[in-house]
């Protein structure tokens, strides 16, 4: 079955203090990784897409990674202003049009 | 102005109501999409359309129904609604020549009693 798990569920940085967030999958035919980012009250706003493992994409504090079985998103130095939840979501190659998100992880970044 | 709009942003309804969902974009995109997100659930894939002459049923499209008036205008559904579908829609879009990534409106938070 296709799956994408997301951990942890929320994760508290002090301003500045560089983590990582986890997007485990699972999915017959990887077409695409996306990472999004959503505020309160807001839809996703789109940040990477990643299609092969080994890739890298860059935005300001974030850098997404991908393997075969994950993707990592991490964020350094992070701002307050980085507060909010990120979501990960996969193209399955098989089975017609097929994008699967995780439940996200909610950021909270304190000054 | 927003690139991908929704009317309206929030909706109280009862059960056994018609309501419809609708979603406008400027981008210039052939693929529309509606999702609702639940709390712990992550977004859900309701319909998606490729073209105005293409609409396909996603992961939980039953209860719902949708509509592609115009490339820039697709529609959202609820013949009758239930409590169980109280959640956050999103219509969202994305270019076909350039992958698969999503451009989302602002959501309309739905509630049914």
């Amino acid at each position: 079955e296709d799956q994408v798990t997301q951990s942890p569920e929320a994760l508290r940085l002090q301003e500045g203090e560089s983590s990582s967030l986890n997007c485990s999958y699972t999915v017959s035919g990887l077409r695409g990784l996306f990472w999004y980012r959503q505020d309160p009250g807001k839809g996703p706003e789109f940040l990477f897409t990643l299609y092969s493992a080994g890739e890298e994409k860059e935005k300001e504090r974030l850098k997404a990674t991908l393997t075969k079985k994950e993707s990592f998103l991490h964020i350094t130095a992070p701002k307050p202003e980085d507060s909010a939840t990120y979501l990960c979501a996969v193209q399955a190659g098989t089975g017609g049009f097929k994008t699967i998100f995780g439940a996200g992880t909610r950021l909270f970044v304190k000054a | 102005d927003a690139d991908v709009t929704q009317t309206p942003r929030n909706r109280i309804t009862k059960t056994g109501k018609r309501i419809m969902l609708e979603c406008s974009q400027t981008k210039g995109h052939d693929r529309m999409y509606w999702y609702r997100q639940d709390p712990g659930l992550g977004l859900r894939l309701i319909y998606y359309s490729f073209d105005v002459k293409d609409i396909n049923k996603g992961e939980i499209s039953d209860g719902y129904s949708v509509s592609r008036q115009a490339q820039a205008k697709f529609s959202l559904s609820l013949e009758s609604a239930i409590p169980n579908q109280t959640a956050l829609y999103f219509c969202a879009t994305s270019d076909s020549g350039k992958g698969f990534e999503q451009y989302f409106g602002p959501g309309t938070r739905l509630t049914v009693t």
